[in-house]
């Protein structure tokens, strides 16, 4: 079955650094969705990606569909406290989700 | 307000014992989702039903069953069958059946002992 993989597992960012969270399938995606979780929370829609190269903007945000819709990346610039939280990708898989582990983001101040 | 609901946030079971989750929407979503969610690991999908009287297992649907009566309501029952039911356990909902934007409950804390 599709299999989404998550890279890396833990970020550990100092205050007001870049940083990328990647997202793998084993197969093509339809779309990509990305979610944030904050601790003790529960996941947050952030937003879906669905044509090849998509790349679309929330603020500090830009989220990057891959060519070949594989693959995703999630990069945050100027990093803040607020940030702190897992970050989930999920692709589309028939009528399904199927989530990556995530990757949990801890911010040094 | 609209959004899903969840209860208890906490519950607490002795091993043996069968136990229902709840899970309530009203935003009017067709398709509802439950999740199970262990430290470190990603979503794992367990059922869904994208319409009423209808449902599918998902990835890990052993030892836990579900019913669709009604189109706002979608509660999950962890059997003793459940080998290692300890975990935080997620409903969601989207639109239609096809999975768009999903919306999460708070979740529910099981714990098994």
């Amino acid at each position: 079955g599709q299999q989404v993989m998550q890279i890396p597992q833990y970020q550990h960012v100092q205050e007001g650094e870049d940083f990328t969270t990647y997202c793998n399938s084993s197969t093509t995606l339809s779309n990509i969705q990305w979610y944030k979780q904050r601790p003790g929370g529960h996941p947050v829609f952030l937003i879906q990606l669905v044509k090849s190269g998509e790349v679309k903007k929330q603020k500090r945000l830009t989220f990057q569909f891959g060519e070949a819709k594989k693959n995703s990346s999630l990069h945050i610039t100027a990093t803040q406290t607020t940030d702190v939280g897992t970050y989930f990708c999920a692709g589309r898989n028939d009528y399904k989700l199927s989530f990556g582990a995530g990757t949990t983001v801890t911010v040094r101040a | 307000d609209g959004g899903i609901t969840q209860s208890p946030k906490y519950l607490f079971r002795k091993e043996g014992q069968n136990v229902t989750l709840s899970c309530e929407q009203n935003l009017n979503h067709d398709a509802m989702y439950w999740y199970r969610q262990d430290p470190g690991q990603g979503l794992r999908l367990i059922y869904y039903s994208q319409i009423v009287n209808d449902f599918q297992k998902g990835d890990i649907a052993e030892g836990y069953s579900v019913s669709r009566e009604k189109k706002e309501s979608f509660p999950l029952t962890v059997t003793s069958a459940q080998k290692n039911p300890t975990a935080f356990y997620l409903c969601a909902s989207s639109i239609s059946g096809g999975p768009g934007e999903q919306y999460f409950g708070p979740g529910t804390r099981l714990t098994v002992t």
